[in-house]
């Protein structure tokens, strides 16, 4: 079925890394943009990252630009994240999450993953 | 970045009852604005694209209005199931932003 799964969290100190992947099933993921997206516990929902339907761009939230990464294979259907000198504020449930434009600039989210948590604490 | 604003934060509400909230954009964004619902425990769920585009398989009580700055969220008929916390979205420029959110709660 149509879905996006992922995995990869846990606990980490501060400075710390960690590599996110999101598995996606049941549609042509190598069509469509691919995002990040993450929310601190009781908080609200934070934008993270975009990446391209063919990896050709990547964006980010400014408050992590420089620390993580955004990759994805098309050919394994699976996005990533690479989170580098992670700190506590880092610390959310992260979700992945499909656009709603086939091949089209960063729009919005229209299928969601269940999300992995990433704690930071030393 | 754009920052989007989003009343009230909460509300309490009866079945049937008719339900607005409103979001706000410190620019204008055209209708580049989403609306999503999230339960506790549960990923969000997109009810509403470019601002008035009812998502597939959500129910028409869910109405989308706005465009520039001022946009609005209308559920005409609350029923038991709509009880969430609902955010709206911009994306008309990265980095993309939510608002706040507003928990519709049961009165």
């Amino acid at each position: 079925q149509v879905q996006l799964v992922e995995s990869g969290g846990g606990v980490v100190q501060p400075g710390g890394s960690l590599r996110l992947s999101c598995a996606a099933s049941g549609f042509i993921f190598s069509s469509y943009g691919m995002h990040w997206v993450r929310q601190a516990p009781g908080k609200g929902l934070e934008w993270v990252a975009f990446i391209r339907y063919d990896g050709s761009n990547t964006y980010y939230t400014d408050s992590v630009k420089g620390r993580f990464t955004i990759s994805r294979d098309n050919s394994r259907n699976t996005l990533y994240l690479q989170m580098d000198s992670l700190r506590v504020g880092d610390t959310a449930l992260y979700y992945c999450a499909k656009d709603i434009v086939v091949a089209g600039p960063p729009d919005g989210f229209d299928l969601w993953g269940q999300g992995t948590m990433v704690t930071v604490s030393s | 970045d754009i920052q989007m604003t989003q009343s009230p934060s909460s509300l309490s509400a009866s079945v049937g009852d008719r339900v607005t909230i409103t979001c706000r954009a410190s620019q204008t964004i055209s209708s580049y604005l989403n609306w999503y619902q999230q339960k506790p425990g549960k990923a969000p769920k997109l009810l509403i694209y470019t601002a008035t585009s009812l998502q597939s398989g959500v129910p028409s009580r869910f109405r989308g209005s706005g465009s520039g700055t001022d946009f609005t969220l209308t559920i005409s008929s609350l029923q038991p199931e709509d009880f969430a916390t609902y955010y709206c979205q911009q994306s008309y420029t990265t980095p993309l932003t939510f608002g706040q959110g507003t928990k519709v709660e049961i009165k």
